[in-house]
């Protein structure tokens, strides 16, 4: 399957402060990239959906304003986490489809907000 | 209702037999169906994609598929204990690109 890499795959960061989080597809063109949050032992949370030069659409109840999302080109999407807070802390995971039908993985992000 | 229904388990099935996981969908639409596994603290990984009815194989893996019934399956045969995980079931919407997620079968095989 194609390559999705994330980075950085592991990120501590103090409360109050932002956090960038990288979303590369290294193989292929990304028109659109999705990006999830799944906290232990529950399912993904899909965040919000962002195509490649248009403003990304967030799912309901998921603040724009908190989570900043960029795809300014097809190979590169990122999510800023602003002002974090530790209810923040969780895993997120992008990913990325090319063609429209299969979505790839990247690694994921555990980001702890102490 | 859920929009992705799955067990959430724990499916335990001993090593070599074969584990058979469910999952169920709302939307009479979708068109696109997939399985992914989860190891713990990982993302997901793709495993089988399915779009018409009927089976389609891939080595130790078989999705099945019945629109009419909105069931979609995935049987792994000669379960080894390196198959323990948990199982998401995703479902394309009719309309956009978005995955809809179910909850995920947590597979355990006992060595």
């Amino acid at each position: 399957g194609a390559v999705v890499s994330q980075h950085p795959s592991r990120v501590i960061c103090k409360s109050g402060t932002s956090v960038k989080i990288e979303c590369r597809s290294l193989d292929f063109q990304a028109t659109t990239m999705f990006w999830y949050r799944q906290f232990p032992k529950q399912s993904l949370m899909l965040m919000a959906t962002s195509n490649e030069g248009s403003k990304a659409t967030y799912e309901q109840g998921v603040e724009k304003d908190k989570f900043l999302i960029n795809h300014a080109s097809l190979t590169l999407s990122t999510l800023t986490v602003t002002s974090a807070h530790p209810e923040d802390s969780s895993f997120y995971i992008c990913s990325a489809s090319g063609d429209g039908t299969e979505a790839f993985f990247g690694q994921g992000t555990r980001l702890t907000v102490v | 209702q859920k929009e992705v229904e799955q067990n959430s388990g724990p499916l335990s099935v001993p090593e070599g037999a074969i584990a058979s996981l469910n999952c169920t969908y709302s939307d009479r639409g979708s068109q696109s169906f997939f399985w992914y596994r989860q190891y713990s603290g990982k993302s997901p990984e793709l495993i089988m994609s399915i779009y018409s009815n009927g089976d389609k194989e891939d080595g130790r893996f078989t999705a099945q598929l019945n629109k009419a019934s909105q069931y979609v399956s995935l049987l792994i045969r000669d379960s080894q204990p390196s198959d323990s995980a948990t199982y998401l079931c995703a479902v394309k919407a009719s309309s956009g690109d978005k995955l809809t997620f179910g909850t995920g079968t947590r597979l355990a095989v006992r060595p």
